[in-house]
Order: C-alpha cells, then structure tokens, then sequence
C-alpha cells in the first residue's frame, strides 16, 4: 500500500523562485491537508480540503495556494518562495470523522 | 480556535522506567478526537494511541496508555516499561468531530530513553 506519496523529500530554493510541492494518497480519503513543522511550534496546518473542489484556510496560509481537482491529488504550491517558509513539510489525508491521519514522508525546504 | 498546549520540551527517562508526557487543549465543544503521535528521527509520523472524547474508559495500546480528563481538558501519554526505540518527538493532537477542519497539535515533546 502506498498510503499517502509527497514529493520531493528535498528541496533547496532561491527567494523568488516557485515550486510545487506533489502530494497523493491512494486510500480514497476526503480530508487532505499540509502542515508545516518548526523547532519548538509543532505542526501547523497551512491548507487544508474536505472533498474533491473544496479547500480552506488553516492557521498560516499566508505564501501558499492549494488546489484539490480530484480525490487523490492535493498539491501545495509556494508562488514566490521567501526565506521564513524554510521548514519541513507534511502532507497528510484522513477519513471523515475521528480516524486518524496518515501522512507523508515530508519535504524539507531550504530557502536561500 | 481550539489550541493544544504541550509544556514539556523535553523529557528523559530510564529504559525499563515510566514516563508520562503531559497534553492540555482548549476547546468549546464536546464531540472530538485526541491523538499522541511519534515522530522518530526518520521523521515519520506514527500514530501511538487515540481516545474519542464521548468514551470514558482511558485508551490502552499495549504499553501506551492515556489519562484523558475531559473536564480538565488534560490528555496525557504514560509509557510503561520504556525501550530505547520509544526515543522520539511526541504530538498531542486534536481534531473536532463537528466542524470540518483539520488537527491541531501541540508543540512537542521531545523524549530521550537512557540505557
């Protein structure tokens, strides 16, 4: 099972530049969602999408867009890359309700 | 919003000993879901134990347990019996079972096991 596949593990960016960070998971879940992981402040949800077409803001969207065009697919874009988005990157999908989420391997960023 | 709150930076403790991680989380509801996640240095995230808030009886995973106080909004991990592999950053997470968003963790643990 592949669960939920993120890409690229690694990524090293100059100011300025855009990418988009790959997400997908194979598990037919409703919820999908990007956190991103500082020293000391956790996991901070970033975007967030309850079913295929719908998407909403978590706590620091601010640099980053989303989209969510099917079920499987929920790609994290960063359209002008600054140095304060430097951090580790985790996508993750659940099932409705209280099952719990499964995540991706994680992206570290580095943005120079 | 709801906000959950780890105060232990850092934990040690003694293989074979045991440790309680300690979770508060601030919420206006009553139906939701709390999590403890491990995040070894691999960087994976894997679940450890989840209690659903309307469940009175503390959920138990082998040698993980939880002491979940509902009206003190308090959510602690005790792990018994402790191995040198449970070395690892611990998240309490919360997620509501009403509104449609997503979890909320808290900053971390960070716990290291001493042979």
């Amino acid at each position: 099972n592949a669960g939920v596949t993120q890409t690229p593990k690694f990524q090293v960016l100059k100011t300025g530049q855009s990418m988009t960070l790959q997400c997908a998971q194979d598990m037919n879940h409703e919820y999908m969602s990007w956190y991103r992981q500082d020293p000391g402040m956790g996991l901070r949800l970033i975007h967030y999408s309850v079913g295929a077409g719908i998407t909403d803001q978590g706590e620091v969207p601010n640099g980053y867009n989303v989209s969510r065009s099917t079920t499987e697919d929920f790609p994290l874009r960063l359209l002008s890359a600054a140095p304060s988005q430097t951090s580790v990157y985790f996508c993750a999908s659940s099932g409705r309700g209280g099952t719990e989420a499964f995540f991706g391997q994680g992206t570290r960023l580095t943005v120079v | 919003a709801q906000t959950v709150t780890q105060s232990q930076p850092e934990m040690s403790v003694q293989e074979a000993e045991t440790v309680t991680l300690s979770c508060t989380y601030d919420t206006s509801e009553s139906d939701y879901y709390l999590f403890w996640y491990k995040q070894p240095p691999s960087r994976q995230m894997i679940l450890v134990i989840r209690q659903e808030a309307y469940k009175q009886q503390n959920a138990t995973e082998n040698r993980f347990s939880v002491n979940f106080q509902k009206a003190a909004k308090s959510f602690s991990l005790k792990i018994s019996d402790s191995q040198l592999g449970d070395a690892a950053m611990y998240f309490c997470a919360y997620r509501s079972a009403l509104t449609r968003n997503d979890m909320r963790f808290g900053a971390g643990t960070r716990l290291t096991v001493k042979p």
